[in-house]
């Protein structure tokens, strides 16, 4: 069985500043990826970011980058420059090439403090 | 950009009451989910199905059965409402192929409320 561990219930962070929430994830498959999503207080997901186990180097999306370190099955999200809108709920989650099914981590909340 | 469309934002129903949550995606894709969200528990998987009438259970199928008859609706269907259903409800769609690098494409959310 996968497991997703986001062991930040709640973080805050200033406004300008960057931010890394923590992300482990436990599975036995070679291939795997690695997604963070967002959820604002409206309610909807919205994916951010994905790494690849295969993939080499960090994934980046803008003002997002997600820290991978394989061998300590870890992932995490950083995000730089944060934004009033940042806040939001934040999921890691892991979706396996076997299985049809994804884990999701129970969330880390973030307020951006202005 | 995918839609996914989940009729209703806010609903409330009675204990006992037959509940229908409806998801429509507009991007063809073949895989659709039910997840449903409560505090500190993250998202759990209801049901997915990766085909027109073909389903799985999820990790929490009890009290909850679904439907998919055509490909791009995937419903959600609460047999007798309890309070403990009580919970926000996530549909999502992922595209074809390699699960492991395909995201989810997610509703805005069903709060649903049994009274």
């Amino acid at each position: 069985a996968q497991k997703i561990t986001q062991t930040q219930p709640g973080m805050f962070v200033q406004e300008k500043e960057a931010v890394t929430l923590d992300c482990t994830y436990d599975t036995s498959d070679q291939s795997y990826g690695l997604f963070w999503y967002k959820q604002p207080s409206s309610g909807e997901m919205i994916f951010l970011i994905y790494q690849g186990s295969y993939d080499e180097q960090n994934a980046t999306e803008g003002r997002y980058s997600l820290n991978f370190q394989k061998a300590r099955k870890s992932a995490n999200l950083v995000i730089s420059a944060s934004q009033l809108g940042d806040s939001a709920m934040y999921f890691c989650a892991t979706h396996n090439t076997n299985a049809g099914k994804s884990t999701f981590g129970d969330g880390t909340t973030l307020t951006v403090k202005p | 950009d995918v839609k996914v469309t989940q009729s209703s934002r806010y609903l409330v129903k009675r204990t006992g009451e037959k509940v229908f949550l409806e998801c429509v995606q507009d991007m063809d894709h073949e895989n659709m989910f039910w997840y449903r969200q409560d505090p500190g528990l993250g998202l759990r998987l209801i049901y997915f199905s990766y085909d027109v009438k073909m389903k799985e259970k999820g990790d929490i199928p009890e009290g909850y059965s679904v439907s998919r008859e055509k490909k791009e609706r995937f419903s959600l269907i609460l047999e007798s409402a309890s309070t403990n259903q009580t919970s926000m409800y996530l549909c999502a769609s992922r595209s074809p192929g390699d699960p492991s690098n395909q995201p989810q494409h997610f509703g805005d959310g069903t709060r649903l409320s049994i009274l």
